[in-house]
């Protein structure tokens, strides 16, 4: 079955970096456009970038643009997500999810991995 | 970036019917982009409800059905049962900023 297994999440202090991984099973990850979406703490939603199959397009919302950066490694079934320059209002669940085939919308989601940023 | 407008909140007695509209603009959901909709229960990620506007996933209960017209979106819920309290967003495109992808403000749906 699909699984999407989320890591890398923790408590960082604004300004710094931090990795997060996505770790994908279970169907062919290389045929499928993946998203992180994030969600602050009692908030709603928010999309934060988005990579095309093959990882060479990749676009991301303004609030991270310049910030962080999307990548995939295909061979490894691997999404992750480079966090530089971290604000309090980063603070949030991160989820990994995948495309559909069919169309734009999300078919699997992540368990959530949560990013603390606070000094 | 743009964001799609949902009510806060809606409410309904069992076997009631509710809906949440889901509200864009002419660059997202009046652009003729498809819209999803989303399940979210408390300490869990969001589930899949209702995808191109009005098709429901295998497993979804046919209760659930979505529609679209002009600028906005609808999610139906009919039979309102007390397994359907919790938080539900719709999804779409924005074509006003390329590959941008949006989400509806969220609504918690409340089973009195």
């Amino acid at each position: 079955q699909v699984q999407l297994v989320e890591s890398g999440g923790g408590v960082v202090q604004p300004g710094r970096s931090l990795r997060l991984s996505c770790a994908a099973s279970g169907f062919t990850f290389s045929v499928y456009p993946m998203h992180w979406v994030r969600q602050a703490p009692g908030k709603g939603l928010e999309w934060v970038a988005i990579t095309s199959s093959d990882g060479d397009t990749k676009y991301y919302a303004d609030s991270v643009k310049g910030r962080f950066t999307i990548s995939r490694d295909n061979s490894k079934n691997t999404l992750s997500l480079q966090m530089n320059s971290l604000r309090a209002d980063d603070t949030a669940i991160y989820y990994c999810a995948r495309v559909s085939q069919a169309g734009s919308d999300i078919d699997y989601w992540g368990q959530g991995t949560l990013v603390t940023v606070s000094s | 970036q743009s964001v799609l407008t949902q009510p806060p909140s809606v409410s309904g007695a069992p076997g009631q019917r509710v809906t949440i509209s889901c509200t864009g603009s002419s660059s997202d959901i009046g652009a003729g982009y498809d819209v999803h909709w989303y399940q979210q229960f408390p300490g869990t990620a969001p589930k899949l409800l209702v995808y191109a506007n009005n098709n429901r996933p295998s497993g979804v209960p046919d209760r659930f059905s979505g529609s679209k017209s002009g600028t906005s979106a609808s999610l139906a819920i009919t039979g309102l049962q007390a397994e359907d309290e919790a938080d539900y967003y719709c999804q779409s495109y924005d074509s006003s900023l390329s590959g941008h992808y949006v989400f509806g403000t969220g609504t918690k749906v409340t089973v009195l």
